[in-house]
């Protein structure tokens, strides 16, 4: 399995405090995701890097900021958590395009948040 | 953008071959790939298609067609163990990956 844990698993906190999720890899990998869960929407990608401080948003950014001050971290931040930010959410890395195909996502096990 | 369909749910009997198809919208294509989640778990990568044409990987098979923006996974020999969700997926430049909603599959004995 690629080396990939989120922290925390599980977190409850109230709406307008401050949330930092993490994703921490031990594959050298060049690119990490975050990804939300929640039902009818399939995975919906939040922000994503392509490097060491550099990154980009994704489809549902609004909220969420990210930084990457190293290749093995990718930190996810809420900064005024909502109701709406109630969610699952994945991490993922990837080698990238790799001899001609596409190296596959693999994901972190997930962090629960709720937001009361 | 990009954008990807799927049927939400699909149900099937064990045993029996059953596809889940994805048609999408990308601004330039690399790709469709296919990951499997299982209710409280994490998704897992299960075929990439680069080019037309099947892919085949055990029980299952995966095919696409770069003409009419479609691609399908087939999964033969159902067993019970295959109810989960089933997401396609196409990268972007830079590696963007956009999935689309998931396909549910039940099987049924």
């Amino acid at each position: 399995d690629a080396g990939i844990t989120q922290s925390p698993r599980h977190k409850v906190t109230e709406t307008g405090t401050p949330v930092t999720l993490r994703c921490h890899q031990t594959e050298n990998h060049r690119y990490m995701y975050w990804y939300r869960q929640d039902p009818g929407h399939g995975l919906r990608l939040i922000h994503y890097s392509y490097g060491v401080k550099d990154t980009d948003k994704g489809e549902v950014s609004d909220g969420y900021s990210v930084s990457r001050s190293k290749t093995e971290d990718f930190l996810l931040t809420l900064e005024s958590a909502t109701s709406s930010q109630t969610s699952v959410y994945f991490c993922a890395i990837s080698g990238g395009h790799l001899g001609g195909s596409n190296s596959p996502l693999h994901f972190g096990n997930g962090t629960r948040l709720t937001v009361t | 953008g990009q954008s990807l369909e799927q049927p939400s749910e699909v149900t099937a009997v064990e045993g029996a071959i059953v596809q889940i198809n994805c048609t999408y919208q990308t601004s330039g294509f690399y790709g469709l790939s296919w990951y499997q989640q299982h209710d409280g778990g994490a998704p897992t990568f299960l075929s990439y298609n680069g080019l037309d044409g099947l892919e085949e990987t055990g029980r299952f098979s995966s095919f696409l067609s770069r003409s009419d923006s479609y691609g399908y996974l087939l999964l033969q020999e159902l067993q019970m163990k295959d109810s989960a969700s089933y997401f396609c997926a196409v990268p972007g430049g830079y590696q963007k990956v956009t999935f689309g909603t998931g396909t549910k599959l039940q099987v049924i004995p």
